[in-house]
This record gives C-alpha cells, structure tokens and sequence, in this order.
C-alpha cells in the first residue's frame, strides 16, 4: 500500500447498529496513526492519536485498534446514534516526513 | 475552549481574480498547517509552518498561491489567480508540535470559482 486507503467510502446504519470502519496505510516508517471525525458545518475533530502496535483506544462508544505491522486500524462505532453521523478520516504519520497523510474518509450515516 | 478562527466562511469569486484566507490558531500553537480538501477527497497539505518558518511547502502550487506567517501567529493564504480546479474547502489547523497529539482544526474556508 503506497497510500492511506479507507474503506468503505460511505455507509448507511439503522440507529442502534455497530458498525467499524477500515484504514490501511503503508507500514514501513510509521510514527502514528490519527483518527478524526468531521461532521458537516463544522471543524474536523480528533478522535484518537494512536502510536504503538497492537494499541486500543476508546472514546464513549468510539474505540480504535492499531496494526502497525500489517498496516490498518479500525474504528468502531457501538451502538450508533443519528449524532455519530459524519465523515471519519484517518491519517498517518511517517517517521521521516513532517506531514499527515490523509485518506479520503469513510462518510457515515445514521438513520433513525 | 479555545479555537482555531478562519476567514471568511464562504468565498465566491471569478478565475482571474485574487483570494485571501485568513487563520488565527490557538493561542501557544506553533505549528501552523493549510490544506486544501476536494470533494471525495481527503485533505492535502499545502503548506505547513513551525512558528513563522515554512517547513513544508511541496504540495504548494507556488506559481498562484503563495503563505505567510509573519509573526509566528496568525496566517494568510494567498490564491492569484484562481482558477476553476482551486474550488475546495481551505482548512487551517494548528498544534503544539508537528508530531505529538491530534490537530485541531478550524471551520474551513470554502471557496467557489466561477
């Protein structure tokens, strides 16, 4: 993988399903791994900086895993609400390079 | 709880002409990102400073757009001319240092090219 890759591109819940998300991103020279939510109107927010393999991170009913060496993480949304609507992006971090990598966001919709 | 302020919101104008974008990042932030997101897209970096230094500018299409950070605080970007494929959202983000925590973003910058 030469990119950050996210899948699917859009998804389409009942409220009160889980549902998980996919980032895949190359492994070599890794640093870190950010998550971020974006809701429309509004400003990207921060989720999760994840650093080291095997690494689990929760938020409420948010959580993220993080395979540094095959190169994905997921997020999971338990129990989705009409408020968790938004587009989820993940970005990566490289060792050598300054910048974040972004991928082009998985956009979720939460239907009552 | 604090902000990264940008303006204007919404931004209509015609090719040729020039466009300004402004950014105020939280206060004690000293790095200092735009990026320009496309719809469908994820966002890319244009430019990145650390305090009032450019540290990346590779993705910057230098021939139009052009940023500056004075003071080590706020920022400007600057498209001219725009053209039509410069249509996007602008978003400027800040963090303590370019490696550790998230980023925070502001509200973004949309800017149509008619």
């Amino acid at each position: 993988i030469l990119n950050v890759e996210q899948s699917p591109q859009s998804l389409h819940v009942q409220e009160g399903d889980s549902t998980n998300f996919t980032c895949s991103f190359p492994s070599s020279n890794f640093y870190a791994l950010h998550w971020y939510r974006w809701e429309t109107a509004k400003s990207p927010e921060a989720l999760f900086v994840m650093t080291l393999n095997g690494d689990e991170k929760k938020k409420g009913r948010i959580s993220a895993t993080l395979n540094t060496k095959e190169g994905y993480s997921y997020l999971y949304i338990k129990g989705s609400q009409p408020e968790d609507s938004a587009t989820y992006l993940c970005a990566r971090h490289s060792g050598s390079a300054r910048q974040l990598t972004f991928g082009s966001g998985t956009q979720l919709t939460v239907l009552p | 709880e604090a902000e990264v302020a940008q303006s204007p919101r919404y931004k209509i104008t015609e090719k040729s002409q020039a466009v300004a974008f402004w950014c105020d990042p939280i206060s004690g932030h000293a790095t200092l990102y735009w990026y320009r997101q496309i719809l469908g897209q994820g966002p890319e970096l244009l430019v990145q400073f650390q305090d009032e230094s450019v540290v990346d500018d590779s993705q910057l299409p230098k021939d139009r757009f052009s940023a500056e950070r004075l003071k080590g605080v706020d920022s400007t970007l600057k498209i001219q001319p725009a053209e039509l494929g410069d249509s996007a959202m602008y978003l400027c983000a800040s963090s303590l240092e370019f490696r550790t925590g998230g980023l925070t973003f502001g509200a973004g910058s949309r800017l149509t090219v008619l």
